[in-house]
């Protein structure tokens, strides 16, 4: 089985540049999650989806943010502009919730450096 | 809310078992999870406790403490490969939104 498949592994872009990173989760999932893990702030959650539905976006740090999901398979994590403290690896995750606890799967993350 | 605390590093010598604690608090609980993430890597599930006790699962086993807010991983036979992050992790009440805790940086020395 694919698991979460996500691209570019790895991005250095330009302050000020827009930067967008995809994700398709594993088939059946009903769930998308988007982190962000630096060594200062370890994993946070920025984002969920339920059914294609942003449930919860409390973590999305600045309206420079934005996260779609137009359908099942597929997901997008935009930050315009981008500033050098956006640096951190992004990980996509996605679950088959049934409304217990629900194991996570995450990708192999994508690298962003921002200079 | 939700609150994690887990130790920072841990150093254990190859063979020796080690024993990774993890302290929550949450409004509404729904099982606990611990992860494993090698550096550059993703996290991968190891273990999930819903009920009181001890779940052990080949080298690892994972405990849980319901009414003291207390998990731990223990890892026996410690191996070189097992030098990674162990993260404990919390689903919120409807178990769609997972917390994670900062990790436990975990050193094999041989």
């Amino acid at each position: 089985d694919a698991g979460v498949i996500q691209s570019p592994r790895h991005e250095v872009t330009e302050m000020g540049q827009e930067v967008t990173l995809r994700c398709k989760p594993i088939s059946g999932h009903n769930s998308l999650f988007w982190y962000r893990q630096t060594m200062m702030r370890g994993l946070e959650l920025l984002i969920y989806f339920n059914n294609n539905v942003p449930i919860d976006d409390s973590g999305m740090p600045e309206d420079r943010f934005s996260a779609k999901m137009p359908n099942a398979s597929f997901s997008t994590l935009k930050i315009q502009p981008s500033e050098p403290r956006d640096s951190a690896v992004y990980f996509c995750a996605s679950s088959l919730a049934r409304g217990e606890g629900n194991t996570i799967y995450f990708g192999e993350g994508s690298w962003l450096t921002v200079v | 809310g939700q609150n994690i605390d887990q130790p920072t590093e841990m150093t254990a010598t190859e063979g020796a078992i080690v024993q990774i604690n993890c302290t929550y608090q949450t409004s509404g609980f729904n099982g606990l999870f611990w992860y494993q993430q090698h550096a550059g890597e993703a996290p991968t599930f190891l273990s999930y406790n819903v009920l009181d006790g001890l779940e052990e699962k080949g080298r690892f086993s994972s405990f849980l403490s319901r009414s003291k807010g207390y998990s731990y991983l223990l890892l026996k036979e410690l191996q070189m490969k097992d030098s990674a992050s162990y993260l404990c992790a919390l689903p919120n009440t409807g178990g769609f939104k997972t917390i994670f805790g900062a990790g436990t940086r975990l050193f094999v020395k041989a």
